[in-house]
C-alpha cells in the first residue's frame, strides 16, 4: 500500500457546487498532515494544515480521522480559480520525519 | 524576499552529461531539500540539508549530490544524465513544518 494515496481524478465540479477529497495513510505517515495546491505547470503551494480536531479557512475544512487512517479536504462555494491539483502530505513517523506526498487529485471547476 | 529561486527553468540534456541545477533562498532557513516529480507520483525526496555542512540522502539519491556551502544555497549536481532522470525537479526550504518551494526545473535527457 502507498503510504499517501490519492484518487488522480480528475473530478469535474460546476462553479459554486461542494466538492470533497479524501486522502487515505499508513501508520508509516501519520505524524502531521497538510494540504498543498499546485496549479499547472507551477510549484505546490501549502493550502492548510490538518488539526487533529479538523479546521476551516474560508471555504476550505479539513478533517482528520485517525481511526479510518484519511483526510479530507471540502471546498464550498467552488470557483473557477480553484482548479488546481490538491496533494495530501503527511509527515513521516520513520525516516526522519521527512514528508511524504501523495500524487494529487486534479480538480477542474466548470462555469 | 525573493523566496527560492530555482535557474535554470528548462534544461536537455544528452545522455551522459553533468549538470548543476541551481538553488537559492534568502528566508534563512536551515532545512533545504531537493524533489523530483513525475506523473502520477506524489514528489520524491532526493537529498536534504538540515545545515550548512550537513547533507542527507532521500528516497532516491542514486545519480544525484549536492552540497551545502552556504545557507543560502543548495546546488544539486547530476552526475552523469540518463532518460530515467528526465522530470521536473523541485527545491524547497523550510523553517520548520512547512515547505516553501521553488519554480522548478524542467530536465529532459535524450
Amino acid at each position: 500500500r502507498k503510504e499517501v494515496e490519492q484518487d488522480p481524478g480528475p473530478f469535474n465540479v460546476p462553479e459554486g457546487a461542494t466538492v470533497a477529497f479524501n486522502c487515505t495513510y499508513s501508520n508509516s505517515a501519520s505524524q502531521s498532515f497538510f494540504w498543498y495546491r499546485q496549479d499547472c505547470r507551477k510549484e505546490p503551494k501549502l493550502l492548510m494544515s490538518v488539526y487533529s480536531s479538523g479546521n476551516e479557512d474560508g471555504r476550505f475544512t479539513a478533517q482528520l480521522n485517525r481511526a479510518s487512517q484519511y483526510i479530507s479536504l471540502l471546498i464550498r462555494d467552488s470557483k473557477l480559480s480553484d482548479s488546481a491539483t490538491y496533494l495530501c502530505v503527511g509527515r513521516s513517523m520513520d525516516s526522519n520525519y521527512q514528508l511524504i506526498w501523495g500524487a494529487g487529485t486534479k480538480l477542474i471547476i466548470k462555469p | 524576499n525573493a523566496g527560492v529561486t530555482q535557474t535554470p527553468k528548462f534544461q536537455v540534456l544528452k545522455t551522459g552529461q553533468s549538470m548543476t541545477l541551481q538553488c537559492a533562498q534568502d528566508m534563512n532557513h536551515e532545512y533545504m531539500s531537493w524533489y523530483r516529480q513525475d506523473p502520477g507520483m506524489g514528489l520524491r525526496l532526493i537529498h536534504y540539508s538540515v545545515g550548512a555542512g550537513i547533507t542527507d540522502q532521500g528516497e532516491v539519491p542514486n545519480g544525484y549530490n549536492v552540497s551545502r556551502s552556504t545557507t543560502e544555497d543548495f546546488p544539486l549536481r547530476l552526475l552523469s544524465a540518463a532518460p530515467s532522470q528526465t522530470s521536473v525537479y523541485f527545491c524547497a526550504s523550510s523553517p520548520g513544518q512547512l515547505q516553501f518551494f521553488g519554480p522548478g526545473t524542467r530536465l529532459t535527457v535524450l
